[in-house]
């Protein structure tokens, strides 16, 4: 059965401070390995995709690490800011070829940053 | 700016009602989108795959008579609950991959209240 799992459920953190959240999933055949940002009460929105080659991607503040073999993920947040507070996803895609691919998402970390 | 649209963002009906929900995509064709469910501090739950042209995929546990999934046009899919339930009370999601990409871009939700 196709499994993400994150790590820590929930963090709180000064502003300012770095953080990592982490993703360890089960999914197969792996296609790529998505982090998403979820405001409450909003959709999704896509911070960084990887695929099975790659394993580092930054995107401003945040940036994702890879481990194909160990079936790991990190996104580390540099600097935080108070905007930051939000539930960060991971989400793996298997390949399905012929059909457009289904995400398997893990339960979130709920992030807040204070003050 | 945003690349899937929901309408509407909020909803409250009453019991016994249907309502329904528009999934957009702005600027590409999306033969394929898919609906999901989300309740308070839960990720997201997959319930169908819309496929323009032909009839929606349900998982497991999802109730194709409750959940009309209706994939209009290349650009837009509705989920109608019909005879709504307080239970049926949740945040709705689609989303819709974009071909020739692994982005698959999320629309900001609609919550649905049933009193």
């Amino acid at each position: 059965k196709n499994q993400v799992e994150q790590s820590p459920q929930s963090l709180i953190i000064l502003e300012g401070k770095n953080c990592t959240l982490q993703c360890n999933y089960t999914v197969s055949p792996f296609s790529n390995l998505r982090w998403y940002k979820q405001d409450t009460g909003r959709g999704p929105v896509s911070l960084t995709i990887m695929t099975f080659s790659e394993n580092t991607k930054s995107n401003g503040r945040y940036t994702a690490t890879l481990d194909a073999d160990t079936k790991q993920s990190s996104l580390h947040i540099t600097a935080s800011q108070l905007s930051d507070s939000a539930s960060y996803i991971c989400v793996v895609s298997a390949r399905t070829p012929g059909t457009a691919s289904k995400l398997t998402f893990g339960t979130g970390t709920r992030l807040q940053v204070t003050l | 700016g945003a690349v899937v649209s929901q309408h509407p963002s909020r909803v409250i009906c009453k019991s016994g009602t249907s309502v329904k929900i528009e999934c957009r995509s702005l600027d590409f064709q999306a033969t394929t989108m898919f609906w999901y469910r989300q309740f308070p501090k839960q990720s997201l739950m997959l319930m169908a795959t819309s496929n323009e042209g032909s009839k929606a995929t349900y998982e497991q546990g999802v109730e194709k008579d409750k959940f009309l999934i209706n994939h209009a046009s290349l650009t837009l899919s509705t989920l109608t609950v019909t005879s709504a339930h307080p239970e049926d009370s949740s945040f709705y999601i689609c989303s819709a991959p974009r071909q020739g990409s692994y982005e698959q871009y999320f629309g900001p939700g609609t919550r649905l209240t049933v009193t």
